[in-house]
């Protein structure tokens, strides 16, 4: 069957280093990947979108990895702050671009000061 | 701010019962989706809308029906609710009927709570 998991319900890390977030799939074959980030009680707010053809992609403090071969997504936050406390989503494609997205259960990270 | 607006913001009812979650989305966007989510679950597609048409069916219930205006806002009625029901609902927005091209744009959420 078809799942997308993401590598820990919770993720605790001190000010200052980097989180590492992990989206694992089985039996997709996305195009497209993306990164969502949500606070408690919020609407989602778009991160970053990585292409299979593209392994890396960034945006400030923000590294999205894509592993076609290993089926799987890294997503970093370096120097953490305690405001990229949050839970992180990520969501992929099941039909190659013609219908919507599946979410991940998502990561929560907490950033300790 | 997103620019999608959804009313309302928190919702409790009674089993049985019939409800409306309404959504604006952006200016421009002709996209429209409806998700679900709750604890267990987490974030569930339901329906896309695109420029007045069904473009998409996610895990929507026979109970839940939605659909868009000419002015493209959206509705999302729920009917004979459950308790199961109870969750947060999200509408979003985007400029295509593409989703992967273009980001997604979430509105605030409806809380409904079934009692």
């Amino acid at each position: 069957s078809q799942k997308i998991e993401q590598n820990s319900e919770a993720l605790n890390i001190q000010e200052g280093k980097t989180a590492t977030l992990t989206c694992n799939y089985t039996n997709y074959s996305p195009a497209y990947l993306q990164w969502y980030r949500q606070d408690p009680g919020r609407g989602p707010v778009f991160l970053l979108l990585i292409r299979e053809n593209e392994k890396e992609k960034r945006k400030e403090r923000l590294k999205v990895t894509f592993d076609t071969t290993l089926k799987q997504s890294l997503f970093h936050i370096t120097a953490s702050q305690p405001a990229d406390s949050a839970t992180y989503l990520c969501a992929l494609d099941i039909s190659r671009g013609n219908t919507p997205l599946v979410f991940g259960k998502g990561t929560r990270l907490s950033v300790i000061a | 701010d997103s620019g999608v607006t959804q009313t309302p913001k928190h919702l409790i009812t009674a089993t049985g019962q019939r409800v409306t979650l309404r959504c604006s989305p952006r200016s421009g966007d002709l996209s429209v989706y409806w998700y679900q989510q709750s604890l267990d679950q987490g974030l569930q597609f339901l329906i896309q809308y695109y420029n007045g048409e069904e473009r998409a069916k996610g895990n929507i219930l026979e109970r839940f029906s939605a659909q868009q205006f000419p002015d493209l806002h959206s509705e999302l009625n729920l009917s004979s609710l459950e308790l199961g029901d109870s969750a947060l609902y999200f509408c979003a927005s985007s400029v295509s009927t593409a989703p992967l091209l273009y980001e997604q744009y979430f509105g605030p959420g409806t809380r409904l709570t079934v009692t």
